[in-house]
């Protein structure tokens, strides 16, 4: 069973700019999480998707946005790029619907995202 | 606020030997789920163990056990026999349940290094 693919693995951008991840859940997973990973704040919830439908999000300005796609796969997009915004991105997936499972999240490997 | 502290931001024992990861939890909910997750050097981050706050045994997953204080609001993870494989960094979590979506709170992490 393949696991969570995030794409690009690497990408370096400019301050201004707009950048789109990419995140396809392992099959069968419906729930889609979105983390920002750095080294001062640690990991932090971005938002996360189920169904095409955003249920919840974090405390991050509108420039972050995401959607989730009928195939469950989901972009993440962050507009007019920050120094600050420099971080490992994370996308998780997961079989919600079992109760046994919750929080059992499957990992990517992640996004490395630098703002030059 | 919900959150979570790990107040040991490096620990390094010998191979073989025992060690015990340390975690403290705040939130007002009394129905949670609590998580040691694992992010070894290459990233991807995987599920060690799991805890539902209800149960009041403590969970085990072979050579990891936590012990769970829900008074206390503590949730140690003991790792014993200790393994080269276990170097990692390693991530307390707790899941809050907000209108049918999960969202995972996460501590800082604790950098654990198994020497040989």
């Amino acid at each position: 069973k393949a696991g969570v693919t995030q794409t690009p693995r690497y990408l370096i951008k400019t301050r201004g700019q707009q950048v789109t991840l990419s995140c396809s859940p392992i099959s069968g997973h419906r729930s889609v999480s979105w983390y920002q990973q750095t080294p001062g704040q640690g990991l932090q919830f971005l938002f996360e998707y189920f169904s095409e439908t955003q249920r919840n999000k974090g405390n991050f300005p509108g420039r972050f946005s995401g959607r989730q796609f009928s195939n469950s796969r989901s972009e993440m997009n962050v507009s007019t790029l920050e120094l600050g915004d420099s971080a490992l991105y994370l996308c998780a997936s997961s079989f919600f619907r079992d109760e046994t499972r919750w929080g059992e999240l499957f990992f990517g490997e992640g996004s490395r995202l630098t703002v030059l | 606020a919900q959150t979570v502290t790990q107040s040991q931001p490096e620990m390094s024992v010998q191979e073989a030997e025992t060690v015990t990861l340390s975690c403290t939890y705040d939130t007002s909910e009394n129905n949670y789920y609590l998580f040691w997750y694992k992010q070894p050097p290459s990233r991807q981050m995987i599920l060690v163990i799991r805890q539902e706050a209800y149960k009041q045994q403590n969970a085990t997953e072979n050579r990891f056990s936590v012990n769970f204080q829900k008074a206390a609001k503590s949730f140690s993870l003991k790792i014993s026999d200790s393994q080269l494989g276990d170097t990692a960094m390693y991530f307390c979590a707790f899941i809050l349940i907000i209108q049918g979506a999960q969202k995972l709170v996460f501590g800082q992490g604790t950098r654990l290094t198994i020497n040989p």
